[in-house]
C-alpha cells in the first residue's frame, strides 16, 4: 500500500486551463503539505493544513487553491495555469505540525504548453 | 523565501569513496534532517538531528548537527551504485509554523 499517493502522477495542459491534482494519506496523520519543486529542483513549501484547517499559506498565487475534505486528502486546484507553472508538485504528509519526518508522494509532473 | 544553501551542487565520485556534504543557513534551526530523493520519487527521510553537535549515523550515512545551530554535515562512506540521487538537507524551528525550509539540494553521481 503506498502511504502517500497523488493522482495523477503526469499532467501535460495548455496555458490558460484549470486543472487539479489530488492526494490522500493512508498514514493516519493529522497533517498535510503541498510542496513545489521547481527545474532547479528547489523545494518550496506551498500550503499545509493539520486536521482540514489551513496552517501554512506561503506566498503563492491565489490560482492555488488548496481543498481538504478530510484530513486524509488534500487536493490542489490551480486555475488559469501559465507556462511558470510548470514544476513537480510532492504532496506530504507528517504526523503532526511539529514531526521531523514529513512522508512523500511520487510527485505530479505537470507542463503547462 | 529562505534557502539554505548546500555545497557542492553536485559531484561525480567512483565507487568506494568517501562522500561529504554540508548545508548551511543564515539562521538557527532546533532540528536539521537529510532526505535523499531517487530519480522519478519522492524525497525520503534519513536522517533527523535535534541537538548541535549531535552525531547520528545510520548505516554508511552519518550526520552532524553543527555547533552553531546553523549548518549541518552529512557523510556517506564507501559509495555504492544506489546511493545516487540528490540529498537535501532541511532545517525546522519548533515555533511558529513549524515549517520546514529545504536546502538547494547536492546531487550524487556514482561511477561504477
Amino acid at each position: 500500500d503506498t502511504a502517500v499517493s497523488q493522482t495523477p502522477k503526469y499532467l501535460v495542459t495548455q496555458m490558460g486551463n484549470d486543472k487539479s491534482i489530488k492526494c490522500e494519506q493512508n498514514l493516519g496523520h493529522d497533517t498535510m503539505y503541498w510542496y513545489k519543486q521547481d527545474s532547479k529542483k528547489f523545494l518550496k513549501i506551498m500550503f499545509s493544513y493539520n486536521n482540514k484547517e489551513l496552517i501554512i499559506n506561503e506566498t503563492v498565487p491565489n490560482r492555488f487553491s488548496p481543498k481538504s475534505p478530510d484530513k486524509a486528502h488534500l487536493n490542489l486546484h490551480i486555475n488559469s495555469l501559465e507556462l511558470g507553472d510548470s514544476a513537480v508538485y510532492f504532496c506530504a504528509s507528517s504526523q503532526d505540525p511539529g514531526s521531523t519526518e514529513a512522508f512523500f508522494g511520487q510527485g505530479t509532473r505537470l507542463t503547462v504548453v | 523565501g529562505q534557502q539554505l544553501n548546500q555545497s557542492p551542487q553536485s559531484m561525480f565520485i567512483q565507487e568506494g569513496e568517501d562522500v561529504s556534504m554540508n548545508c548551511t543557513s543564515s539562521s538557527i534551526f532546533n532540528t536539521w534532517l537529510w532526505y535523499k530523493q531517487d530519480p522519478g520519487e519522492g524525497p525520503v527521510l534519513l536522517i533527523a538531528l535535534y541537538k548541535a553537535g549531535e552525531l547520528t549515523s545510520n548505516g554508511r550515512l552519518t550526520a552532524q548537527f553543527g555547533i552553531t545551530r546553523k549548518d549541518s554535515f552529512l557523510n556517506i562512506s564507501a559509495s555504492i551504485p544506489s546511493d545516487v540521487g540528490i540529498y537535501f538537507c532541511a532545517g525546522q524551528r519548533l515555533s511558529g509554523t513549524y515549517k520546514y525550509i529545504f536546502g538547494t539540494g547536492t546531487r550524487l553521481k556514482v561511477l561504477a
